[in-house]
C-alpha cells in the first residue's frame, strides 16, 4: 500500500537517449510534483501539476516534459539525455497546492553515460 | 530571493542533543518544514511550524522559529543512531512550491 511510487528505481542510459520516469500516488491528492536532487544532495523543484494542469514550471530545459494523464499519475519524459541530467528524481504529492505537506516517492536514480 | 541555508554536517554522540540550524529569506512563508532523508530513500516530513508560532514540540523534536532573524532550528533530544540521516529545512511558497536548504548530514556516533 505504497503511497507514492516511482518506476524505475534505477535507470542507466546513454547520452542522447529518450527516457521516461513514472509516478503514481494512491492518496487521492490533487497536486503532484517533480524534484531533482543533484550529487551534492541539493533538492530543487522542477514541475507541479494540480488536477492535471501545470501550475509550477521552474527554469527547466524543454527536453523535460511532464505529462499527467490523470490526477493520480505524473510522468516525466526526458529527451536527448545529457550527462548533467544524472541525478535522483523525486516525485511528490499533496492534497492541494495550499497544503504544503508533501509526500515523497522513493526516488529514481538516473545515470547518463 | 529564494535562499535557504544550512550547515552541511553535524556529528554528535548517542544520547546527546542535536541542534540543526537553518536560515531562510522569504518572510512571507506561511509554513516552515523539516524533512528527513535516510540513505537511498525519499524525504519524510518530520515536523513543521506555522509562521506565527515561536516553538513547536513533538516528542523528541523541538522546532524554534525566530522570525525577526529568519532563523529556524530543529533540536533532537536523546539522539539515537537511527537518527543518522540528512535533514532538510524548507520554506513554503505560493502554489505548493517548497524551497529546500542544502541539507545537514547528521552523524550519530555510539
Amino acid at each position: 500500500d505504497t503511497a507514492v511510487s516511482q518506476t524505475p528505481k534505477y535507470l542507466v542510459t546513454q547520452m542522447g537517449n529518450d527516457k521516461s520516469i513514472k509516478c503514481e500516488q494512491n492518496l487521492g491528492h490533487d497536486t503532484m510534483y517533480w524534484y531533482k536532487q543533484d550529487s551534492k544532495k541539493f533538492l530543487k523543484i522542477m514541475f507541479s501539476y494540480n488536477n492535471k494542469e501545470l501550475i509550477i514550471n521552474e527554469t527547466v530545459p524543454n527536453r523535460f516534459s511532464p505529462k499527467s494523464p490523470d490526477k493520480a499519475h505524473l510522468n516525466l519524459h526526458i529527451n536527448s539525455l545529457e550527462l548533467g541530467d544524472s541525478a535522483v528524481y523525486f516525485c511528490a504529492s499533496s492534497l492541494d497546492p495550499r497544503d504544503n505537506e508533501q509526500f515523497f516517492g522513493p526516488g529514481t536514480r538516473l545515470t547518463v553515460l | 530571493g529564494e535562499d535557504v541555508e544550512q550547515s552541511l554536517f553535524l556529528s554528535v554522540r548517542e544520547g546527546d542533543s542535536s541542534v540543526i540550524n537553518c536560515t531562510y529569506t522569504d518572510s512571507s512563508s506561511t509554513y516552515l518544514y523539516w524533512y528527513k532523508q535516510e540513505p537511498g530513500a525519499g524525504l519524510q516530513l518530520l515536523t513543521y511550524i506555522f509562521s506565527n508560532m515561536d516553538m513547536k514540540q513533538d516528542q523528541r523534536l523541538t522546532v524554534l522559529l525566530n522570525k525577526k532573524d529568519k532563523h529556524l532550528s530543529l533540536r533532537i533530544a536523546d539522539t539515537q543512531t537511527g537518527d543518522s540521516a540528512i535533514y532538510f529545512c524548507a520554506e513554503s511558497h505560493q502554489g505548493g512550491k517548497l524551497i529546500f536548504g542544502q541539507g545537514t548530514e547528521l552523524s550519530v556516533k555510539p
